[in-house]
């Protein structure tokens, strides 16, 4: 049974450009939730999509954006880049009802 | 601002002793406390979770212990082993902002053999 899947694993970008990270949730899970780890910190929660809508929002800017497809699956959108914006960008997946997440393995995001 | 604290940084144990890791947090309406584990390269994996009506929680080698009264809630890896080398990170959520995580900064931790 496949876990959460992300893609790509590694990317590099240059600033102001703009960036589209991919995640598969494992298979039966409904809620799909995006968080930004910066090298030696812990995650930051960016946003939450459950039935193709964003439910929850962290402190982060409209420069972070995303969308969930009918399938589960989500993308995370950012624009304009900015050298601080380089981390592991992780995806976590939880059954309807929540019991706990599954991450995936992260996209890490370098800005140049 | 960073709504759990968790220290140590860093630890170094040796092979068969025990782990103690700490976290604070402040938010009462916090209902649910887990406890991940991240090796590098590798997103966070789940190790064991808690909920405020329970004082302990045990799960093999794993233990939560929490105290609602002092908002503490702490790890602790008995028999600790060289494979138990990695990062951990305490988190609390709560159900009305959808259970996103709220993590710590985590703890490194070096099982020497």
């Amino acid at each position: 049974d496949a876990g959460v899947t992300q893609s790509p694993t590694h990317l590099i970008k240059t600033r102001g450009q703009q960036v589209t990270l991919r995640c598969s949730p494992k298979s039966g899970h409904d809620t799909v939730s995006w968080y930004q780890q910066a090298l030696g910190q812990g995650p930051q929660f960016i946003f939450q999509y459950y039935e193709e809508e964003e439910r929850q929002r962290g402190n982060f800017p409209d420069r972070f954006s995303g969308h969930q497809f009918p399938n589960y699956s989500s993308e995370l959108n950012v624009n304009a880049l900015l050298l601080g914006d380089s981390a592991l960008y992780l995806c976590a997946s939880s059954l309807p009802g929540f019991y706990g997440y599954t991450f995936g393995s992260g996209t890490r995001l370098t800005v140049v | 601002q960073q709504q759990v604290k968790q220290s140590p940084q860093s630890l170094i144990v040796q092979k068969g002793g025990i782990s103690i890791i700490n976290c604070a947090y402040e938010n009462t309406a916090f209902d649910y406390f887990p406890w991940y584990q991240q090796f590098p390269g590798k997103g966070p994996a789940l190790l064991i979770a808690i909920r405020p009506d329970v004082s302990e929680k045990k799960e093999g080698r794993f233990t939560i212990s929490f105290n609602k009264s002092a908002k503490q809630f702490s790890l602790h890896i008995m028999d600790s082993q060289p494979g138990d080398s990695a990062t951990y990170f305490c988190a609390a959520s709560m159900r009305n902002s959808g259970y996103a995580l709220n993590f710590g900064k985590g703890t490194s931790l070096l099982v020497t053999p």
